[in-house]
């Protein structure tokens, strides 16, 4: 699976839009990127998936750039429940039964 | 619908000393997985079972640590001694059908433990 590179941490005001990137420069043409988050003391969170196209659900907006090679999460109006660690994942559909291969992640910090 | 469940949630215990944990996934996944997770660090694979059969167990050190997952359901990850550099917290996750086109697994809270 593909490497990421993500900022180890960010600072957001409540209410402001959280731009969390990622860079996956070595990404292959198969390869989707996730992102997922951990709430201090609980497992990590699916949170989105795209391969090609933005994606929206009730949670986060995904733009992936047109090569690729970088993606940004957006999460539109942070709470402060939205302080977490935000993993970025490359990996193609149906690897190794959908195993997981988590980088070292960006903190997000969501600030009154 | 219940989630993935794991305990116990937090033990302490002494070097060299045995410590088991266990999880319960969510049911009708076939797929359970063993994840550890230092301080500061993501998670990081130990093993995979899909159904009762351990298909990917490259990271488990296999020297002190051991898992099972009988009937295919539960599971139990056992440390036999424990040593101080096992502190961690141990994440159990599972994914079913629906996994395998979205790649979405499910976590559960984790057992923390620290070897004094």
């Amino acid at each position: 699976d593909a490497k990421t590179t993500q900022p180890p941490s960010m600072d957001c005001a409540e209410g402001r839009a959280a731009n969390l990137p990622c860079n996956h420069s070595t990404i292959s043409g198969n390869e989707y990127v996730y992102w997922y988050r951990q709430i201090h003391s609980q497992g990590p969170q699916y949170i989105i998936h795209g391969l090609k196209n933005n994606e929206t659900n009730e949670m986060a907006s995904l733009i992936i750039t047109e090569d690729r090679k970088s993606s940004t999460l957006i999460l539109p109006h942070a709470t402060l429940r939205d302080t977490a660690v935000y993993y970025c994942i490359v990996r193609v559909l149906g690897n190794a039964g959908n195993m997981l291969t988590f980088g070292g992640g960006t903190r997000l910090m969501v600030k009154p | 619908e219940a989630g993935v469940v794991q305990s116990p949630r937090y033990k302490i215990i002494e070097k060299k000393q045995p410590v088991a944990f266990w999880c319960n996934p969510i049911s009708g996944h076939n797929t359970l997985y063993w994840y550890r997770q230092n301080l500061g660090q993501g998670p990081e694979l130990l093993i995979r079972y899909e159904n009762e059969e351990a298909v990917d167990d490259s990271q488990l050190p296999k020297d002190r640590f051991s898992a099972e997952r009988l009937k295919g359901v539960d599971s139990t990850l056992k440390i036999q001694p424990a040593e101080l550099g096992d502190s961690a917290v141990y994440l159990c996750a599972s994914s079913g059908t629906s996994g395998s086109t979205t790649g979405e697994l499910f976590f559960g809270e984790g057992s923390r433990l620290t070897v004094l």
